[in-house]
């Protein structure tokens, strides 16, 4: 069983939907990062977070430390928005990160 | 500016001709990691380095070596490709564990095809 799940695995969207990505994990962490990965692309990092919410532009991320559990949301949807969406956490008892599988967004025009 | 650059972002190499991937950092940061990613899967770490101490997951196959001669600078080696290392490789670094930052930052991959 992975250590971090992310749902749901795929995700279509109209364009100036709002979305959401839900991450839970079963590892005690540190800091979870939510991060971005185009088609062939390398990775961006979107957040980190440890506790609380953070808001970057149209993104939204919160995290429930006691659930293990965390939401990124996307407010009013756009094509380029298209991406995978990953879940990474680092763990607090060493230099080990674990990531989720990732959810592919794709949102239509 | 990038702060962890791969190279290159593209490589092909032939079945069994050895190919190494570089990645260099300007955060200082201690610890740098490899992960392999196939597609649709998660980024599967093949080993990390504290500084020059070496650390390698146990299901790492003999054919991936790496090497860091300083901070800034680690590689990895493949030496010799077989089909099934065909993916993208992700190089991050991050301060070690128990830093009060525990902020990671990745490079941009680069994605190896084996013909």
């Amino acid at each position: 069983k992975n250590e971090v799940e992310q749902s749901p695995q795929n995700l279509t969207a109209q364009e100036g939907e709002f979305i959401t990505i839900n991450c839970s994990y079963s590892v005690g962490i540190s800091a979870l990062h939510w991060l971005q990965q185009h088609p062939g692309g390398g990775i961006v990092s979107l957040f980190m977070l440890s506790s609380g919410k953070k808001k970057h532009g149209r993104l939204i991320a919160t995290i429930n430390i006691q659930e293990k559990h965390s939401s990124l949301h996307i407010t009013a949807s756009h094509p380029r928005d298209s991406a995978v969406y990953i879940c990474a956490v680092r763990s607090n008892t060493g230099n080990q990160f674990y990531f989720g599988t990732g959810t592919s967004l794709t949102v239509i025009p | 500016d990038a702060m962890v650059i791969q190279n290159p972002r593209y490589q092909v190499t032939q079945f069994g001709k050895p190919v190494t991937l570089s990645c260099s950092q300007t955060l200082n940061h201690n610890v740098m990691y490899w992960y392999q990613q196939k597609s649709s899967q998660a980024p599967k770490l093949l080993f990390h380095y504290y500084d020059k101490d070496f650390n390698n997951e146990a299901d790492t196959p003999d054919n991936f070596q790496s090497r860091r001669p300083n901070t800034s600078f680690c590689f990895l080696d493949i030496r010799s490709p077989g089909l099934g290392d065909a993916a993208m490789y992700l190089c991050a670094t991050s301060l070690p564990f128990g830093h009060l930052n525990t902020e990671a930052f990745f490079g941009q991959g680069t994605r190896l095809t084996v013909v």
